[in-house]
């Protein structure tokens, strides 16, 4: 079964750093790799998604990038912003089983002011 | 457009009743999924749906969880003889198609006493 680890579980930083998040995952055959945002009693809000084939995705100031083959993925945040604080999710489709995502158990993030 | 809704936003009930939760995806999505989470953890794939039918109900923890779409739009996911362990939000989430992108509603927060 699919393992998805994420480190660290909470991370506190002033405003403007940059910062990454860890994603690692024990079965490398993947379909693809998605990062998502929660905020507080919301949903999650699809933020990148790697194809396998793929090494990395860029979206504004977050990039995150795929190596299959160690079973590792990070999400980059350039100059956060508080704005930026919320709860960030891996989750891992595989290529045996396409109808599941295998979530993380997050990242949460404060960006202090 | 329109996201994917879920009803009610929270649901407080007691040990041993039954409970129908909703979902609303987003119009012309074919594929469905339900997953839950509990507090701390990412969420859990339950069941998957492709049109009307449960394409992977492995998911399920138990029985006493049923899951429809009879006309391959609104979903409910019902519980049976609730438990104080069910107590959890209850995600629900629509993509265009298998293996894409998944778009999730708010939750349902599942308390039961």
């Amino acid at each position: 079964k699919q393992e998805v680890t994420q480190i660290p579980a909470a991370l506190s930083v002033p405003e403007g750093e940059n910062l990454v998040l860890n994603c690692s995952f024990t079965d490398s055959a993947i379909y693809n790799l998605q990062w998502f945002r929660q905020d507080p009693g919301k949903g999650l809000t699809s933020l990148l998604l790697i194809q396998s084939s793929q090494r990395e995705q860029t979206s504004g100031r977050l990039n995150a990038s795929l190596d299959k083959s160690s079973g590792r993925s990070t999400l980059y945040i350039a100059a956060s912003q508080p704005g930026d604080s919320a709860t960030y999710l891996c989750a891992v489709l595989g290529v045996y089983n396409f109808n599941k995502f295998y979530f993380g158990s997050g990242t949460k993030l404060n960006v202090k002011p | 457009g329109a996201g994917v809704s879920q009803t009610p936003s929270n649901k407080v009930t007691e040990k041993g009743k039954y409970v129908e939760l909703r979902c609303d995806p987003i119009s012309g999505h074919t594929a469905l999924y339900w997953y839950r989470q509990s507090l701390g953890q990412g969420p859990e794939f339950l069941i998957y749906f492709q049109g009307t039918g449960a394409a992977d109900d492995s998911g399920l923890p138990n029985d006493r969880f049923f899951a429809v779409r009879p006309e391959g739009s609104v979903s409910t996911l019902k519980i049976q003889r609730t438990e104080r362990g069910d107590s959890a939000v209850y995600l629900c989430a629509s993509s265009p198609g298998h293996q894409e992108t998944q778009y999730f509603g708010p939750g349902t927060r599942l308390l039961v006493l």
